[in-house]
């Protein structure tokens, strides 16, 4: 069975473009999550969906940033007018109900 | 809000050393705790948990004990291998396993393991 994957692996993106990061669950978990990681810290939490209801946004660091599921499976993160900060490991994460979190590898974005 | 502090690192050991890093944590309730591993080139993976105090989570020879009293969690082994050489991140969630309850992880900290 596959793991979380996430696509692209890497990004870059110039100042004020927009970038869409997509992640596929593992098959059948409910829950998705994602979270931001920057350089030498810990990933931070962004949003979580059961489902495709989006049921915690309250990681999210401006209005630049959305995240969708509308099908209950695959996930996209959508941050407009990219800004450098937003550079970052990009997370996704998936669970079954009553089981941990399993993490994807991750995509790396670079905004110059 | 929640927060987990972890010891800065990087942290190098000679292999067979044994092996402590600390986490405390600040929670409201009784938080659910973990420790992920990063190895290099690949994702976040669970090492071990523990849901409630006093509880010891353990995997591959790593253990960590669930201290309600002084808000800790350190990870410990015995005698560390070369293969253990990665990134450590603490963290918890706030209820269960952490299925639908978002994670709130420390820092992390780097152990470099020389043969």
């Amino acid at each position: 069975g596959a793991g979380v994957s996430q696509s692209p692996r890497y990004k870059v993106a110039k100042r004020g473009q927009d970038v869409a990061l997509r992640c596929d669950p593992i098959s059948g978990h409910v829950s998705l999550f994602w979270y931001q990681q920057a350089l030498g810290q810990g990933p931070e939490f962004l949003t979580y969906f059961q489902n495709e209801a989006q049921l915690d946004k309250s990681g999210l660091p401006s209005d630049r940033f959305f995240a969708e599921r509308p099908e209950g499976s695959v996930s996209t993160l959508k941050i407009q007018r990219t800004q450098q900060e937003d550079s970052a490991v990009y997370l996704c994460a998936s669970s079954l109900e009553l089981h941990e979190q399993f993490f994807g590898p991750g995509t790396r974005l670079t905004v110059l | 809000g929640n927060s987990v502090t972890q010891m800065e690192g990087p942290v190098t050991l000679s292999e067979e050393a044994f092996l402590t890093i600390n986490c405390t944590y600040t929670a409201t309730g009784y938080p659910s705790l973990f420790w992920y591993v990063q190895y290099p080139g690949e994702g976040l993976q669970l090492l071990l948990k523990a849901t409630k105090a006093d509880d010891k989570g353990s995997n591959k020879g790593f253990e960590a004990t669930y201290r309600k009293e002084t808000t800790s969690f350190h990870l410990e082994k015995g005698s560390v291998q070369v293969s253990d050489s990665a990134v450590y991140f603490c963290a918890l969630s706030e209820k269960g396993t952490g299925a639908n309850s978002k994670l709130t992880f420390g820092k992390g900290i780097t152990l470099s393991v020389r043969p």
